[in-house]
This record gives structure tokens, C-alpha cells and sequence, in this order.
């Protein structure tokens, strides 16, 4: 069974920092694109980022609204997938979900998500 | 960056209900579209994949159709278990964008 459990959500002021972390379980983590999507309270989603798989040398995107503050990175060995927030702002006060693309041009897989709340 | 403009945002329907819900999209995006549920406090589900794919344990009573820039996603006869938020999303580039969503509730 394909698992994805998020951490690393909590309080920081405008300006902190915070890293989040996914675990993965029950498929071959290293064969598939992994990425962020937030949902800010009452909001639609949006996406974030994306680490490529390993054939694609995990390679990075970003959304224009995070580019140069967030880093996605992954670490293969321990099923695990990662986003480094900077800089951050209140508008980045979201559940942000762990997400697993299914190599079909779909995200399959969700994690429960964990909240972001940036407020000083 | 590729916009999705889904319609309606809102739609009212009764169980039994047969219901489509369109997403257009600003460019052309083959057929690289997803749809998605979410129900409140949960995260979303893969309904749709590739525009008409139904994602493996999904209903019959779900489909989808388009391609290029118009799509739809159509609810055959709606269940008590269907009133949700839909999303469409396209993976044709970067950055990968959502439609805003369709609130489906009961009348």
C-alpha cells in the first residue's frame, strides 16, 4: 500500500523558517516525481514544486511564487522528500500535501498534509 | 503559464442528477488533464488521468472527455458520496496549474 506521511508543519514568524519532510512507503520512491501542493485556508490548490525521479537526475521546479525562497530535495536511500521553506510570509499559511506523480500525467497518490501557519 | 478556467464554480444538483462540469484551458494542453475530489479537511483523489482515463477504484459513474483546450468532467447519477469539490489540473509544462474548483452541493 502506497503511503505518504508528512511532518515538520508548525508556527513560525514572517521571515523563519521551516522544513518539512515526507516518507514514502510501498512503491520504488526512486522511480517517480515527487511534489508539493498547498491549499491556504478556504483556497483552492496550488502547486509548489517538484523533484524529478532519479532516471531525470532529480531535477527541480518551482512556482513563481516561491522560486529562490523554497528548495525541494529528496534522499533516495531513505524514501524520503523534503521542502526547505526560507523567507517566508504569511501568504504561504497553508496545508501543504506531500504528493506522488503517477507517471501518467497525474498526481496518484496525497499525503494528509501538514499545516503551515506564519504569523508573528 | 497556463490558466484553467473551470465552470461553474458552484452547482446545486439532487441525488440521481446527472452533471458536467467544464475546464478550459487558456493554451493547448494535448491531453495531459486531471481531475480531483476533495471532500472538507481531507486531501484530494485521483479521479481522472490523460483526460478520460479513469484512475483505477473510481466508479464508472465518473468520466471525462476533451482534449486540447476544453474538457469535462460528467457525474452520471449523482450519490450522496459525490457532493465535493472538483479540480481539474494540467501537467502539459511549468509551472503545473489547477482550475479554481467546482463546490458541488446538495439541493
Amino acid at each position: 500500500e502506497v503511503q505518504l506521511v508528512e511532518s515538520g508543519g508548525g508556527l513560525v514568524q514572517p521571515g523563519g523558517s521551516l522544513r518539512l519532510s515526507c516518507t514514502a512507503s510501498g512503491f520504488t520512491f526512486s522511480d517517480h516525481h515527487m511534489d508539493w501542493v498547498r491549499q491556504a485556508p478556504g483556497k483552492g490548490l496550488e502547486w509548489v514544486g517538484r523533484t524529478r525521479n532519479k532516471a531525470r537526475s532529480h531535477s527541480t521546479e518551482y512556482a513563481a511564487s516561491v522560486k529562490g525562497r523554497f528548495t525541494v530535495s529528496r534522499d533516495d536511500s531513505k524514501n524520503s522528500f523534503f521542502l526547505q521553506m526560507n523567507s517566508l510570509k504569511t501568504e504561504d499559511t497553508a496545508v501543504y500535501f506531500c504528493v506522488r506523480d503517477s507517471n501518467n500525467y497525474s498526481f496518484d497518490y496525497w499525503g494528509q498534509g501538514t499545516l503551515v501557519t506564519v504569523s508573528s | 503559464d497556463i490558466q484553467l478556467t473551470q465552470s461553474p464554480s458552484f452547482l446545486s444538483a439532487s441525488v440521481g442528477d446527472r452533471v458536467t462540469i467544464t475546464c478550459r484551458a487558456s493554451q493547448g494542453i494535448s491531453s495531459h488533464l486531471a481531475w480531483y475530489q476533495q471532500k472538507p479537511g481531507k486531501a484530494p483523489k485521483h479521479l481522472i488521468y490523460e483526460a478520460s482515463t479513469l484512475q483505477s477504484g473510481v466508479p464508472s459513474r465518473f468520466s471525462g472527455s476533451g482534449s486540447g483546450t476544453e474538457f469535462t468532467l460528467t457525474i452520471s447519477s449523482l450519490q450522496p458520496e459525490d457532493f465535493a469539490t472538483y479540480y481539474c489540473q494540467h501537467l502539459n509544462g511549468y509551472p503545473i496549474t489547477f482550475g479554481r474548483g467546482t463546490r458541488l452541493e446538495i439541493k
